[in-house]
């Protein structure tokens, strides 16, 4: 049971790259979510996904684009790479409903130049 | 959304109980609160959470008041290995499906 995996660990784009940061999970979970995470503060919600087919915008939706064609796999997709968006990126999973355990990857260290 | 508030850091001894404060008291009645922890930058590791009972695991025990807005993570017997930053977090949205993070509380244990 690999849980959720997030692809690349680490990467280092130019400013104006795009890239796709890549995040499967194997518990059938309907829930994805992508969260960011930058030096010394708590993680902040970009993107979320009730299920195949359903995106929404979390907090901070800007410069980063997603989509849910199956239940197991979330891509979030920067468009175009900017020096803001260095940070650490973590998907996470979970069943539906407010009491069920949501589950992290273990994180995507990204850096622009 | 409901927030929540933390001391920024604490200290604790090894093998003694590490007790980390939570306000909340903005919660709305169907949303629950979790803790997580993350050492270093590693992903969030799930700790425990509950919606108005106390609540104990393997890991730690959850006190929840019973205005529900405050709740006490307990280690019982903390070690240098949970040295971390601690997050009380509200589950909220429509479905719960998502989490408001704070800058949490960073546990140092100390030898």
């Amino acid at each position: 049971n690999a849980g959720v995996t997030q692809t690349p660990k680490f990467q280092v784009l130019k400013t104006g790259q795009s890239m796709t940061l890549q995040c499967a999970q194997d518990m059938n979970h309907e829930y994805m979510s992508w969260y960011r995470q930058d030096p010394g503060m708590g993680l902040r919600l970009i993107h979320y996904s009730v299920g195949a087919g359903i995106t929404d915008q979390g907090e901070v939706p800007n410069g980063y684009n997603v989509s849910r064609s199956t239940t197991e796999d979330f891509p979030l997709r920067l468009l175009s790479a900017a020096p803001s968006q260095t940070s650490v990126y973590f998907c996470a999973s979970s069943h539906g409903g407010p009491g069920n355990t949501i589950y992290f990857g273990e994180g995507s260290w990204l850096t622009v130049v | 959304d409901a927030k929540t508030t933390q001391p920024p850091s604490m200290d604790c001894a090894e093998g003694r109980a590490a007790n980390l404060p939570c306000n909340h008291s903005t919660i709305s009645g169907n949303e629950y609160v979790y803790w997580y922890r993350q050492i270093h930058s590693q992903g969030p590791q799930y700790i425990i959470h509950g919606l108005k009972n106390n609540e104990t695991n393997e890991m730690a025990s959850l006190i929840i008041t019973e205005d529900r807005k405050s709740s006490t993570l307990i280690l019982p017997h903390a070690t240098l290995r949970d040295t971390a930053v601690y997050y009380c977090i509200v589950r909220v949205g429509e479905n719960g499906q998502n989490f408001v993070f704070g800058p949490g509380t960073r546990l140092s244990v100390l030898p």
